[in-house]
């Protein structure tokens, strides 16, 4: 059974701080997405990273991919409160269609 | 454009009794994905279907059960409910099956079970 270990659960920061979440797995992903969810919403995704260590930058987010590409990491800087919510990674395993592997979920608090 | 549909958005069953979900997903979009999301589990995949046929199902019991149509609309249908089938059941579609592209989400379906 393929698993995405996220972590951290929970994070609750200040405005302007910066922070990584993390994503891992002992399976390979042919690609990796991020989602992030609002209450009463479905998720939305953020970005895709399919080579293996690649790096993707959307405004204050980061993301990576692990060279192997069994691991990934989301990097905010500057954390707004506009981006509480919850962040999902899910990893595509090969050959699997468009089946998704989702991650637990980060719930990110950021205060004013 | 019009985004996923979900219908109901909310509905109470008690146990042993049967739903169904319905979904509609973006026009255009053929492969339509069902995920149940609980607090404990986090999101799991159910099943998903391109036109017409269930290209791939998850590790649920027999009593998940789901279908497309023809216009791609999808419903799944979850029989002698437990308590523990209580979650938002998550629609998703995208334009094809075989990659995981974009996966977009419908509002959810929230289910109790009582």
């Amino acid at each position: 059974t393929q698993l995405l270990e996220q972590s951290p659960q929970f994070l609750s920061i200040q405005e302007g701080e910066n922070l990584t979440v993390y994503c891992n797995s002992s399976s390979v992903f042919s690609s990796l997405q991020w989602y992030r969810q609002e209450p009463g919403e479905g998720p939305v995704l953020l970005v895709t990273v399919v080579t293996g260590g690649e790096v993707k930058k959307l405004k204050r987010l980061t993301f990576q991919f692990g060279d192997a590409r069994k691991d990934s990491s989301l990097h905010i800087t500057a954390a707004q409160p506009g981006d509480t919510g919850l962040y999902l990674c899910a990893g595509a395993p090969a050959g699997q269609g468009g089946k998704l592997i989702f991650g637990q979920g980060t719930e990110l608090s950021v205060k004013p | 454009k019009a985004g996923v549909t979900q219908t109901p958005r909310y509905l109470i069953k008690t146990r042993g009794q049967q739903v169904t979900l319905s979904c509609s997903p973006i026009s255009g979009h053929r492969s339509v994905s069902w995920y149940q999301q609980t607090p404990g589990q986090g999101l799991q995949f159910l099943f998903e279907y391109f036109s017409e046929t269930q290209r791939n199902k998850g590790n649920f019991p027999g009593r998940f059960s789901g279908r497309q149509f023809s216009n791609s609309r999808s419903e799944m249908n979850v029989s002698t409910l437990e308590l523990g089938d209580s979650a938002l059941y998550l629609c998703a579609s995208t334009l094809r099956t075989g990659s995981a592209g974009e996966l977009f989400f419908g509002e959810g379906s929230r289910l109790t079970v009582l």
